[in-house]
């Protein structure tokens, strides 16, 4: 059964330091997203991504995130400069149509020191 | 986007029926009715979507009254595999496609 993909599972940084989170979105997909989950608190949603631009943003994704789709298969997540308060575990997710069923890779667990 | 209201958590046995209802008073005209289930430390997973009356997948069922205030999300004879948090979300089919995850209903299956 194909499934979405993200590395690494667990990165550390230090504050003030940019991260690059990566995604393998299910192939044949065409909507991407990327969403967030500080430990114990809800998933929350950050970015939509379609037709290589993005569809919507949440009031989180300020001017220190940015996200791209570098080429047919990745799609990327960068902090520009990471706070004490972005560490969470940050989920990539895709879906065929513009939809509510999606599909949530395993995450990855940024901590930021 | 409807506000839900389900259990923040229930308790069950390996092989019962489990049933969590959720409480969509407010739901819209062009609203669906999504469940997903999330493992710890593990991204969420969809499991059934509907809009009226019911669905049936392999996974679960999915009821939903006439009046669509409510929908309720049947687990038949669940095993300890479905402890896990599920949510209920609540959103039109069309346009915003972001998912609004609430606290969910913590399920926990003991053998």
């Amino acid at each position: 059964e194909p499934e979405v993909t993200q590395t690494p599972s667990h990165q550390v940084t230090q504050m003030g330091q940019e991260v690059i989170l990566r995604c393998v979105p299910i192939s044949n997909h065409l909507y991407f997203y990327w969403y967030r989950q500080i430990l114990g608190q809800k998933v929350e949603f950050l970015v939509s991504f379609y037709n290589n631009e993005i569809s919507e943003k949440s009031e989180i994704f300020d001017d220190q995130f940015s996200v791209e789709r570098p080429d047919g298969s990745n799609f990327t997540l960068k902090i520009r400069s990471t706070k004490l308060e972005d560490s969470a575990m940050y989920f990539c997710a895709s879906s065929e149509q513009d939809s509510y069923e999606q599909y949530f890779g395993p995450g990855t667990r940024l901590t930021v020191t | 986007l409807a506000k839900t209201t389900q259990p923040i958590s229930m308790d069950s046995y390996e092989g019962q029926e489990v049933n969590i209802t959720c409480s969509h008073n407010n739901i819209a005209t062009n609203d669906y009715i999504t469940w997903y289930q999330q493992f710890p430390s593990q991204g969420p997973r969809f499991i059934i979507q509907g809009y009226k009356t019911k669905v049936t997948n392999e996974v679960a069922s999915l009821f939903i009254p006439a009046d669509r205030k409510s929908s309720t999300l049947s687990l038949p004879r669940v095993s300890l595999s479905d402890t896990a948090v599920y949510y209920c979300l609540v959103g039109a089919d069309t346009g915003r496609r972001a998912l609004t995850f609430g606290s969910g209903t913590r399920l926990q299956v003991q053998p």
